[in-house]
C-alpha cells in the first residue's frame, strides 16, 4: 500500500514562528508536492520537487520554502508564519506521468 | 489565472440519481486528467483518470467523458449513493513532472 505520511494532523503556531511541515513517502517516487487547500479555491501548488535537492516554485510560493535532502522526504517551511497561512496543507508524491498519492493533510492554525 | 475551472461548487442528488460534475481547461498540452475524491479529514484519493486519446472511460458507476475539441471533461456518477457524498476535484497535468492543476472542488451530497 502506498503511503504518504505527514508528521502532524493538527498544528497551532504563533505569528512569526518558523514552522516545519514534514512529509515522507514509501514508494520511491521521484516527484513530491506541497499543496494548500482552502474552501472554494481547491488545491493550490506551493512547491514541487522532481529529484533530491531539486525544487520548483508552484503557483503560490511566497512565504514558503522547501527542502528535499532525501528522496523519501519533502519538508515545507514557513519562514515566519502569518495568519493568512492558516490552511490545510497536503503533501503528495507520484511517479512520472502517473497519479499523485496524497497524505492525510496537516491543518495549520496560525494565531 | 485558474487553469482548470470546475462546476458546480455544490451538488445535491437523490439516492439513485446521476451526479454530473464538469471541468474545463485552457492548456492543450495537458495530457492527463484525473478525478480525485476527498472525504472529510482525509487527503484526496484518485477515483478515475483519462488521457486525451479516448473520449470516455468507465469504472463501475463512475464515467469520465472527455471532449478534446471543447477542452472539457466531466465526471458522471450513476446510481449515486449516500456513501458517494464527498468533495470531488478534477485536475490536469502535463508531462513527466505531474504538476497538477486542480479545479476548485464540488461538494456532493447524496440524500437517502
Amino acid at each position: 500500500d502506498v503511503k504518504v505520511t505527514q508528521s502532524s494532523r493538527y498544528l497551532v503556531k504563533r505569528t512569526g514562528e518558523k514552522v516545519f511541515l514534514e512529509c515522507v513517502q514509501d514508494m520511491d517516487h521521484e516527484n513530491m508536492f506541497w499543496y494548500r487547500q482552502d474552501p472554494g479555491l481547491g488545491l493550490r501548488l506551493i512547491y514541487f520537487s522532481y529529484d533530491v535537492k531539486m525544487k520548483e516554485k508552484g503557483d503560490i510560493p511566497e512565504g514558503y520554502s522547501v527542502s528535499r535532502e532525501k528522496k523519501e522526504r519533502f519538508s515545507l517551511i514557513l519562514e515566519s508564519a502569518s495568519t493568512n497561512q492558516t490552511s490545510m496543507y497536503l503533501c503528495a508524491s507520484s511517479s512520472p506521468s502517473s497519479e499523485a498519492f496524497f497524505g492525510q493533510g496537516t491543518r495549520l492554525t496560525v494565531v | 489565472q485558474q487553469q482548470v475551472k470546475q462546476s458546480p461548487q455544490s451538488l445535491i442528488v437523490q439516492k439513485g440519481g446521476i451526479s454530473i460534475i464538469n471541468c474545463a481547461y485552457e492548456n492543450t498540452a495537458f495530457d492527463y486528467f484525473p478525478w480525485y475524491q476527498q472525504f472529510p479529514g482525509k487527503g484526496p484519493a484518485l477515483l478515475i483518470a483519462i488521457r486525451p486519446d479516448v473520449s470516455e472511460k468507465k469504472e463501475g458507476r463512475f464515467t469520465i467523458s472527455f471532449n478534446k475539441s471543447a477542452k472539457q471533461f466531466s465526471l458522471h456518477i450513476m446510481d449515486s449513493q449516500p456513501g458517494d457524498s464527498a468533495t470531488y476535484f478534477c485536475a490536469a497535468s502535463q508531462g513527466n513532472f505531474n504538476k497538477f492543476y486542480f479545479g476548485s472542488g464540488t461538494k456532493l451530497n447524496v440524500k437517502p
